[in-house]
């Protein structure tokens, strides 16, 4: 069965410092990749996606990602994080184009020190 | 553009009694609805998917008449937790799609339901 893995469960980082929050799949066939932030106690919101083309795909809030399709990977980048970053983040990889489903990583939780 | 409501934000019920959840989509026909269900800290995880006038398709483990699903238009989609215990307490989510759209959902806000 298709898998997500989301490497890390909670990422501690100070503000203004870089930050990576790493994401795996377990198949490159034809697939449709997303991130999304999920505030506490709200729905989710899309950060970005890639869907064909650029493998380096750019999103709202300064967010960013690389498709990496020979690892497998998505991992989401910010350069310079900010307070208002701290929330629960989700990877989420579509394969089956017929049925749109969307298979979630476990999440990872960045928290921000000031 | 693209956006999903649900109602209500959140409930608070009596063992024993059902409770309605609706998922909107305000400004797009949504061809296909998903149903989530996510515990504290925890991923979402796919109940059910709905497409407008048939009959939903439950993932594995979901109990299709304790979570009665109705899709009857095009922008509402209804999830009815029946006779509820307080193990169905969590925060349910409704996602909406739309056919060609690269299989892209968007997210309503997400019903909190505590079952006493």
């Amino acid at each position: 069965a298709q898998s997500v893995t989301q490497l890390d469960s909670q990422v501690p980082v100070f503000e203004e410092a870089p930050v990576e929050l790493r994401c795996n799949y377990s198949s490159s066939v034809s697939v449709y990749l997303f991130w999304y932030v999920q505030y506490p106690n709200q729905g989710l919101q899309l950060l970005l996606k890639y869907l064909s083309g650029s493998t380096l795909v750019k999103g709202i809030n300064g967010f960013e990602a690389e498709f990496n399709k020979s690892q497998t990977s998505f991992h989401l980048r910010k350069p310079s994080v900010h307070i208002s970053d701290t929330a629960e983040y989700f990877c989420a990889v579509s394969w089956d184009q017929g049925a749109q489903k969307l298979v979630f990583g476990q999440g990872t939780r960045l928290t921000i020190n000031p | 553009g693209a956006v999903v409501s649900q109602h209500p934000s959140w409930v608070i019920c009596k063992s024993g009694t059902s409770v309605k959840i609706e998922c909107r989509s305000l400004d797009f026909q949504a061809t296909t609805m998903f149903w989530y269900r996510q515990f504290p800290k925890q991923s979402l995880m796919l109940m059910a998917t709905s497409n407008e006038g048939s009959k939903a398709t439950y993932e594995q483990g979901v109990e299709k008449d304790k979570f009665l699903i109705n899709h009857a238009s095009l922008t509402l989609s209804t999830l009815t937790v029946t006779s509820a215990h307080p193990e169905d307490s969590s925060f349910y989510i409704c996602s909406a799609g739309v056919a060609g759209s690269y299989n892209e959902q968007f997210f309503g806000p997400g019903t909190r339901l505590t079952v006493l």
